[in-house]
């Protein structure tokens, strides 16, 4: 069955450290990939994402993404977190099935201190 | 320019009653997906609708379940006879067509008493 794993439930992390947050899928065919953030109290909002081309993705605020096909990973990363990056973080695969369905990851908390 | 709306943003019912959750989707989408989101755990995937097309419910419980996306109006969840078990928060999404990115809606958070 197709699945999102991401490595971490909660991540803590001091303001300016640098975050990388594991994503992998199991899925052998053609993916769209997607990282989303939820602030507390706010709904999905899309990060970035990954559809074909460049493997090395970058969104807002920062964030950037690299498409490791051989190792069906998708991870998210930022140089330099800051308090407002609190949040929880899905990663997402979109798979063409027939028609596309989206499978989330469990996500992650990220909890930056000031 | 509105993004997806959902409605309610809240609701509570009582063991047995009936839920019902609206979903407009982006003005020009035509690709609706709805979600559910237990405490502490992350989005599941539910059912995925284009008008009047259901395309992929595997997500969907087999019972009391049931989504609809009409030629006119908003996608409406539809949960009969609800447990305390579905409590949780229903977002629903939409895109232009069934690759696009997916915008999110601000979801409805279900109590059951």
């Amino acid at each position: 069955a197709q699945s999102v794993s991401q490595h971490n439930h909660h991540v803590i992390l001091s303001e300016a450290a640098s975050l990388e947050l594991g994503c992998n899928y199991s899925y052998g065919g053609t993916v769209n990939l997607f990282w989303y953030v939820q602030y507390p109290g706010q709904h999905l909002q899309l990060l970035l994402k990954y559809f074909s081309g460049d493997p090395l993705v970058k969104g807002i605020k920062g964030f950037e993404a690299e498409f490791i096909k051989s190792k069906f990973s998708f991870n998210l990363r930022k140089p330099s977190v800051q308090w407002s990056d609190t949040a929880e973080y899905f990663c997402a695969v979109s798979l063409n099935t027939g028609g596309f369905k989206t499978i989330f990851g469990a996500g992650t908390r990220l909890f930056v201190k000031a | 320019n509105a993004g997806v709306m959902q409605n309610p943003r809240h609701l509570v019912r009582r063991r047995g009653q009936e839920a019902r959750l609206r979903c407009s989707p982006m003005k020009g989408h035509s690709h609706v997906y709805w979600y559910r989101q237990l405490p502490e755990e992350g989005l599941k995937f539910m059912v995925y609708l284009q008008k009047e097309n259901i395309i992929d419910e595997s997500g969907m419980p087999k019972e009391r379940f049931s989504a609809e996306f009409p030629k006119e109006g908003p996608s409406i969840l539809r949960i009969q006879q609800v447990v305390r078990g579905d409590s949780a928060a229903y977002f629903c999404a939409s895109s232009g067509d069934g690759q696009e990115t997916q915008y999110f809606g601000p979801g409805t958070r279900l109590l059951v008493l």
